[in-house]
């Protein structure tokens, strides 16, 4: 089983559509989470953080289910901007900052 | 702003081949980490670093070796290029600061291609 699994994409959705993306962790003692995004042909650069409380950053919000092991990413009011791969990342509790990433979800929005 | 530089954009490299990958950052990050990405498979770390001359196996590591001499510095060898290291490369810094809640930031990858 992988440590970090997503929901594989991909996701076509209209223009202002709301799309929920979810992640599950293998590693109950994973301490950070964080949503990245990436763009075709690019770097990933970091979305959002996740807290246990949950994050809201605009349209974007972010949950943390300890308990289950998910993570989820809801994006409201959908941008042809958003169109990108979004990756969940989890920062294993090995003492060495490791950062686990999944494999990335795809979305893409449409006119 | 945090800048993670790597060499290279884009290698073409012949099998069997001795290949360097050099990252630096700027930020005085502890720990820097390798990555290559696949369609499908998404980033694998292949090896990472918490200190100089510190490091450590990631998922993938067979195949390659890393060297951190300095503290800005990351380096990734393939000994002997294989066409099935075809990939692309990233590496990524980011801080400890005595908490995990830090962002990794990314260079600009390096799409190695070895025929």
């Amino acid at each position: 089983r992988k440590e970090v699994e997503q929901d594989p994409g991909p996701f076509n959705v209209p223009e202002g559509a709301t799309v929920a993306f979810n992640c599950t962790y293998s590693n109950s003692a994973s301490q950070s989470f964080f949503w990245y995004r990436q763009d075709c042909r690019k770097e990933p650069k970091l979305l959002m953080s996740v807290y246990s409380s949950g994050n809201e950053d605009g349209r974007f919000t972010a949950q943390l289910n300890r308990a289950s092991q998910y993570i989820s990413l809801l994006i409201r009011d959908s941008k042809l901007s958003d169109s990108a791969t979004y990756l969940c990342v989890v920062n294993s509790n090995s003492g060495y900052n490791k950062l686990i990433f999944g494999a990335g979800t795809r979305l893409a929005v449409h006119p | 702003d945090v800048k993670v530089t790597q060499s290279s954009r884009y290698l073409v490299k012949r099998t069997g081949e001795k290949v360097f990958l050099e990252c630096v950052q700027d930020m005085d990050h502890e720990n820097m980490f390798w990555y290559r990405q696949d369609p499908g498979l998404g980033l694998r770390l292949i090896y990472f670093s918490y200190d100089v001359k510190m490091k450590e196996k990631g998922d993938i590591p067979e195949g390659y070796s890393v060297s951190r001499e300095k503290k800005e510095r990351f380096s990734l060898i393939l000994e002997s290029a294989s066409t099935n290291q075809t990939s692309m490369y990233l590496c990524a810094s980011k801080a400890t600061a005595g908490t995990v809640r830090t962002e990794a930031f990314f260079g600009q990858g390096t799409r190695l291609t070895v025929v």
